[in-house]
């Protein structure tokens, strides 16, 4: 059965540097998202993209945040400057047309922020 | 603000108990209630629900859905060990794409 994929799965960082997080969606999917859970509270919504485009971000993706599909399977969250207070699990998700509001979530990659 | 509110936090109960799970919501445009199953890693689907008193059931697992009261349960009988997990309840909305997660219920099951 198709998954959705993420790349690394943890990752370490020092305060004010740059990381990229990889997702590989399932490939008949069309809309994108990215979530992170900090410890010990909800998930939160950060981004949607579809059709190579932003359609909703929250409050929290301020300019410090960037996403993007590279290629034809490739989804990635970018954090410029990375803060102690990104440290998370940040998981992708994505969903086919037709389906509701069906997200499959992938793995998540743990970001620590030093 | 909309908010998912599940109980109880967590749950620990043996092998061969039934369990009820509660997720309650307040929602704009209310388009759906989604249940997951978190264990180390990604949330795995369990069930989307969209109408109010239709059981949605796989083996041991049940969900349903009151849109009048704003509820859902999910029912699991029979628990085994690797129920183990954090069960998550989302919210869809027509105002968004995006789903809305309660806090999760973590059920801890032991033989």
């Amino acid at each position: 059965e198709p998954e959705v994929t993420q790349t690394p799965s943890h990752q370490v960082t020092q305060m004010g540097q740059e990381v990229i997080l990889r997702c590989v969606p399932i490939s008949n999917h069309l809309y994108f998202y990215w979530y992170r859970q900090i410890l010990g509270q909800k998930v939160e919504f950060l981004v949607s993209f579809y059709n190579n485009e932003i359609s909703e971000k929250s409050e929290i993706f301020d300019d410090q945040f960037s996403v993007e599909r590279p290629d034809g399977s490739n989804f990635t969250l970018k954090i410029r400057s990375t803060k102690l207070e990104d440290s998370a699990m940040y998981f992708c998700a994505s969903r086919r047309t037709g389906t509701g509001d069906t997200q499959y979530f992938g793995p998540g990659t743990r970001l620590t922020v030093l | 603000e909309d908010k998912v509110v599940q109980s109880p936090l967590s749950l620990v109960v043996h092998e061969g108990d039934t369990v009820t799970l509660n997720c309650s919501y307040e929602v704009t445009n209310f388009r759906s209630l989604l249940w997951y199953k978190q264990e180390k890693k990604a949330p795995t689907f369990l069930f989307m629900l969209t109408s109010s008193g239709i059981e949605k059931k796989s083996g041991r697992l049940s969900s349903i859905l009151d849109k009048k009261e704003l509820f859902s349960i999910l029912n699991i009988t029979a628990t085994q060990t690797g129920d183990s997990a954090i069960y998550l309840c989302a919210v869809g909305s027509y105002n968004t794409d995006k789903l809305i997660f309660g806090t999760g219920t973590r059920l801890q099951v032991f033989p």
